[in-house]
């Protein structure tokens, strides 16, 4: 199974400014096959991203997926208050399909 | 509108079984796979199973293999996750989302808590 660990747990951030998350997965992504979801409080998970970098219908392009191989990147440009939420990347290259744990992207 | 939406949740003692559905509208419901994703209260995302466009192929996580079964009605649009001999680590939201790999539509959710 590959684990795929996010950081930072949570991030702290004002309107405004640009965010960088990070993927990192215990063994190579095949087929760069990762995917991230924003997720607010009580609410379904939401794709953002798909094939490390295609953005989903809808994906504002201040959304940006990144990486390769074993490390991955979401960087959110010009942060806006609905963008303050919970982001998970998922791996889909082998099964079980798996999720990070989370980033918490809170408002400063 | 395209949309699923959950059902079936509810209390139940550790043992016991329980069916969840979901409902689809708005899409064309037999030509994608759908999967069953699940997130225990306060915790991430735990994919949980998936299956085929004509129900011939089912995939599932190994802590629930044996125990779920997923199936589906493609002339009634639905899904469903038929869950047995269920443990408190079963206790999550269950969602129903449309695709095999990555999930493009979620369905809201619906509770499942197992306790004795």
């Amino acid at each position: 199974e590959i684990v795929l660990t996010q950081s930072p747990g949570t991030l702290s951030l004002s309107p405004g400014e640009g965010a960088t998350l990070s993927c990192r997965a215990s063994q190579s992504v095949s087929r760069s096959s990762l995917a991230w979801y924003q997720q607010k409080p009580g609410q379904a998970p939401k794709l953002l991203i798909y094939g490390t970098s295609s953005r989903a219908t809808g994906t504002p392009d201040r959304f940006r997926g990144s990486g390769s191989g074993t490390d991955f990147t979401l960087t959110i440009n010009r942060l806006g208050p609905d963008d303050f939420a919970v982001y998970y990347c998922q791996q889909y290259g082998s099964s079980p399909y798996t999720f990070g744990q989370g980033t918490k992207l809170e408002i400063k | 509108e395209v949309q699923l939406v959950e059902s079936g949740g509810d209390f139940v003692h550790p043992g016991e079984s329980l069916r969840l559905s979901c409902a689809a509208s708005g899409f064309n419901f037999g030509d994608f796979w759908m999967t069953w994703v699940r997130q225990a209260p306060g915790k991430g995302l735990e994919w949980v199973a998936n299956i085929n466009l004509d129900g011939s192929e089912k995939n599932y996580v190994d802590s629930v293999r044996g125990r779920f079964t997923i199936s589906r009605d493609n002339p009634k649009k639905s899904l469903s996750l038929q869950m047995e001999r269920l443990r408190g680590e079963d206790t999550a939201v269950y969602y129903c989302a449309r695709g095999a790999w990555n999930f493009d539509l979620w369905g809201q959710g619906t509770r499942v808590t197992v306790s004795s």
